[in-house]
């Protein structure tokens, strides 16, 4: 199977910064991705890893580092509207199959 | 940008009665259709990927009689639960992949809307 771990529940502060480590042990890779999931909707698409380093993206960055099988998501001045689910997902191989982590639920909190 | 319709958003059936839920690629050809379902507070479970014109692919422990689906155009995949129970109900959502990764802002994937299943 497919181990994707990442931390169940984070709470911050408005206008902090938060870090989402997720760790992956997979049968394959082709790259990482981070969505954002919002209670009764459909994901939203927010980075893509392929390569080792940091994908800076407005108050949003995502990091890799294969070796490690690690990834992180840094949430910059946070904002209420960032009360969400964040999932990550490693794209396995050619099959183009996402497998996900359970999420994080992240609180800002005023 | 790329859009996949899904429809419908909520449905509420009756135990042992099917329903089918459709997911539409609005502005490009979806070669393959990932089926996905979430139990609340947890994460996407693949249930089966669908490539137009051939038969779906199912992860391990889907009953392929039961989740049915079809992707018989480009732009349409359909998902039927069949003889519907109470341990059916879920979130389910699709996710559209365009034939070239690089071709959208989603490097390749779309999710639709969702559709939150209710079985009484």
């Amino acid at each position: 199977g497919q181990n994707i771990d990442q931390p169940t529940e984070m709470t911050a502060t408005e206008g902090a910064i938060v870090q989402i480590n997720c760790t992956y042990q997979t049968s394959g890779f082709n790259g990482l991705f981070w969505y954002q999931q919002h209670a009764g909707e459909a994901p939203t698409f927010l980075s893509y890893n392929v390569l080792d380093g940091l994908e800076e993206k407005g108050r949003f960055s995502s990091f890799l580092s294969r070796s490690k099988g690690y990834s992180y998501l840094l949430l910059k001045e946070l904002q209420m509207k960032d009360s969400a689910s964040y999932l990550c997902a490693v794209r396995l191989s050619n099959d183009y199959k996402l497998s996900f982590g359970a999420g994080t639920t992240v609180t800002v909190r005023a | 940008g790329a859009v996949v319709s899904q429809h419908p958003s909520r449905v509420i059936c009756k135990s042992g009665t099917s329903v089918k839920i459709e997911c539409r690629s609005l502005d490009f050809q979806a070669t393959t259709m990932f089926w996905y379902r979430q139990f609340p507070k947890q994460s996407l479970m693949l249930m089966a990927t669908s490539n137009e014109g051939s038969k779906a692919t199912y992860e391990q422990g889907v009953e392929k009689d039961k989740f049915l689906i079809n992707h018989a155009s480009l732009t349409l995949s359909t998902l039927t639960v069949t003889s519907a129970h109470p341990e059916d109900s879920s979130f389910y959502i699709c996710s559209a992949k365009q034939g070239r990764q690089g071709d959208n802002a989603n490097y390749g994937y779309t999710f639709g809307s969702g559709t939150r299943l209710t079985v009484v």
